[in-house]
């Protein structure tokens, strides 16, 4: 199974601050990393897809970059409504698998 | 729109089968694969399995052997089956999508089903 690690497990910031999640594959899956925000008590909800296409609907402040085994997602000047946990996912392999995510945090 | 649905028993006793039902509406599941994704409570995301467009179906290695998926497109229902529950079972099931070869992000998600193990 491909192993995805992100980091920070939990990253406290400031609204207006500018944050970078990443997301490191255990082998290398190409482009094939998806996005997800997971906001309290609610259904993940797709932010980038295949590591840099955006998704309509979503904020253009979420960007995504990366290839091979390290990706990035990157808020630009975080809003309240932000605060959640960010998931990245490999479809790489038809046997799909989710990092253990970020919390991002209001400090 | 596009719709999915999760339902199920919120309760299960230890040992016991757990039985699923996702109801889909705004697609064709001859078109779409559909995904089951767990949560335990407080936890991350567990892909657990999916029934590919064309009947096919993959799972978790990890759940393969207690877990099991079929459908039924007449009625737009995709049923997740998994036995041996345990207390660690305990979570959220999702149910979800994506198009397959070449578009394999997951756009739409149901409302999710907690499902609690315990006597």
């Amino acid at each position: 199974n491909i192993v995805l690690t992100q980091s920070p497990a939990t990253l406290s910031v400031t609204p207006g601050e500018s944050v970078s999640l990443s997301c490191r594959a255990s082998q290398s899956i190409s482009t094939s990393i998806h996005w997800y925000q997971q906001k309290s008590n609610e259904s993940p909800r797709l932010l980038i897809k295949y590591a840099s296409q955006s998704i309509s609907g979503i904020p253009s402040r979420f960007s995504g970059s990366g290839s091979g085994t390290d990706f990035t997602l990157s808020i630009n000047r975080v809003e309240s409504e932000d605060f959640s946990i960010y998931y990245c996912q490999q479809s790489y392999s038809s046997l799909y698998t989710f990092g253990a995510g970020t919390k991002l945090e209001l400090k | 729109q596009v719709q999915l649905k999760e339902s199920g028993p919120g309760l299960v006793q230890p040992s016991q089968t757990l039985s699923l039902t996702c109801t889909v509406s705004g697609f064709s599941l001859t078109s779409y694969n559909v995904h089951w994704v767990r949560q335990p409570p407080g936890k991350g995301l567990e892909w657990m399995g999916r029934m590919r467009y064309n009947g096919d179906t993959s799972y978790n290695s990890a759940l393969k052997s207690r877990l099991s998926i079929s459908r039924d497109t007449s009625k737009n229902q995709v049923f997740l089956k998994m036995n041996s529950l345990q207390t660690d079972d305990t979570g959220t099931y999702y149910c979800t999508r994506d198009r397959g070869p070449g578009i394999t992000n997951l756009d739409y998600w149901g409302q999710g089903v907690m499902v609690t193990v315990s006597s």
